[in-house]
């Protein structure tokens, strides 16, 4: 069975500008969620999606947005973007989303804000 | 709310050596979840194991075994004669039942690094 996948895995941006990052969960599992990792912060999460509702939201500005597709891909977009937010962007997926269930990440795309 | 603490930001073992990895958690719920995952340096997160409240038995895998004791909220992770390839950051996570069941929350990590 395929992992997770996140593309890019590699991202640069200038300052202002926007971004999407995407990710593919694993085959049959319908809850995708974000997290942001910095050195600073550690992993924080953003947003949890489930069947294309997001049902849990992180402490993060409404720069940060995400959605879910009916064959539960997500993406994740950064508008505005800041210097701080050069982070490591982590998608997991998991069957329910609730701990009752392995969740499992991908690779991450690794952006950079210049 | 939940918290996550790994008091150990970084450890240094000669291989062949055990290891422990401390992990003490906050929750207000009964029912929860705690996890481990491994960070190698491409950066990708391994899940290692995960453990529900209600069930404090140890658990052993291979070289790795897991102490959960909910008297001292604590999970901790040993790793038996490690090797160079755990060379990893190890994290402890927590997912509990109340508003925060849809997320993980994490502790900082432990760098641990295996000489040869």
């Amino acid at each position: 069975k395929a992992g997770v996948t996140q593309t890019p895995r590699y991202l640069i941006k200038t300052r202002g500008q926007q971004v999407t990052l995407s990710c593919s969960p694993i085959s049959g599992h319908r809850s995708v969620s974000w997290y942001q990792q910095t050195p600073g912060q550690g992993l924080q999460f953003l947003f949890e999606y489930f069947s294309e509702t997001q049902r849990n939201k992180g402490n993060f500005p409404g720069r940060f947005s995400g959605r879910q597709f009916s064959n539960s891909r997500s993406e994740m977009n950064v508008s505005t973007l800041e210097l701080g937010d050069s982070a490591l962007y982590l998608c997991a997926s998991s069957l329910s989303g609730r701990g009752d269930y392995e969740q499992y990440f991908g690779p991450g795309t690794r952006l950079t804000v210049t | 709310a939940q918290k996550v603490t790994q008091a150990q930001t970084e450890i240094s073992v000669v291989e062949k050596e055990d290891v422990t990895l401390d992990c003490v958690y906050e929750t207000r719920d009964t029912t929860y979840y705690l996890f481990w995952y491994k960070q190698p340096p491409s950066g990708e997160l391994v899940f290692l194991i995960r453990r529900n409240s209600f069930d404090e038995q140890n658990e052993i895998s291979g070289r790795y075994s897991w102490n959960f004791q909910k008297s001292t909220s604590s999970f901790n992770f040993t790793i038996t004669a490690s090797q160079v390839v755990d060379s990893a950051v190890y994290f402890c996570a927590l997912s509990d039942s109340g508003a925060g069941s849809y997320q993980l929350t994490f502790g900082k990590g432990t760098k641990l690094s295996v000489i040869p």
